[in-house]
């Protein structure tokens, strides 16, 4: 069973308003993803990190920003949130090593309603 | 570029029947990595396997099967005798060898058994 933990399940705030998602994992792995998911569609990667201080942008653009400090912590900031941010948040993780064979262990996601 | 296309939008099925969810992909990589996920209305993304672009075999994991056709460039996953517990969507994605590991996501079946 995977231990990736997301905060908070659910999330329900107004537009305007600095948001920050959590996402801890205690399997020591050192990639870590974001993806975002709209009801009934695909995940679309937005962010990925390699490792502490590693951070880059995913295929789908988003206004939100991420940071590695540690490496079980990969935590999600929306500065100004906005009802186009509306949208299921999936936090993920992998083992660094192998060659793309490794499987992504997935949070329980974050359901965000921005009024 | 990479592309996963799950043609069925949604299946349902009554418990007991089998059920085959079908998944064409497409890349330019000559080693990749395909697999299948399952997410329950829970949310959370439940990892179910992993096969690599030189292993051809098909698998067999109790009620699940599944079939890799190079040659078609699909992997198909079927259910044997269906049961509610099924029930979830289910997502077949691509990762490419030696990057970032990215997961390219199809957009998804969606299987309901019913009783």
């Amino acid at each position: 069973e995977a231990d990736i933990y997301q905060t908070p399940r659910y999330l329900v705030i107004g537009t305007g308003k600095k948001i920050t998602l959590e996402c801890s994992q205690t399997m020591g792995h050192d990639k870590m993803y974001w993806y975002q998911q709209d009801p009934g569609m695909e995940l679309h990667l937005i962010h990925y990190s390699y490792g502490v201080n590693s951070t880059e942008k995913g295929d789908l653009s988003s206004e939100s920003t991420v940071s590695r400090i540690r490496t079980e912590h990969f935590p999600l900031t929306l500065e100004s949130a906005r009802p186009s941010h509306t949208s299921q948040y999936l936090c993920a993780s992998s083992d660094l090593l192998g060659q793309g064979d490794n499987e992504q262990f997935f949070g329980p996601g974050t359901r965000l309603t921005v009024l | 570029a990479q592309k996963v296309t799950q043609a069925q939008t949604e299946i349902s099925v009554v418990e007991k029947e089998d059920v085959t969810l079908d998944c064409v992909y497409e890349t330019r990589d000559t080693t990749y990595y395909l697999f299948w996920y399952k997410q329950p209305p829970s949310g959370e993304l439940v990892f179910l396997i992993r096969r690599n672009s030189f292993d051809e075999q098909n698998e067999i994991s109790g009620r699940y099967s599944w079939n890799f056709q190079k040659s078609t460039s699909s992997f198909n996953f079927t259910i044997t005798a269906s049961q509610v517990v099924d029930s979830a969507v289910y997502f077949c994605a691509l990762s490419e060898a030696g990057g970032s590991e990215k997961l390219v996501f199809g957009k998804g079946t969606k299987l309901t058994v019913n009783p």
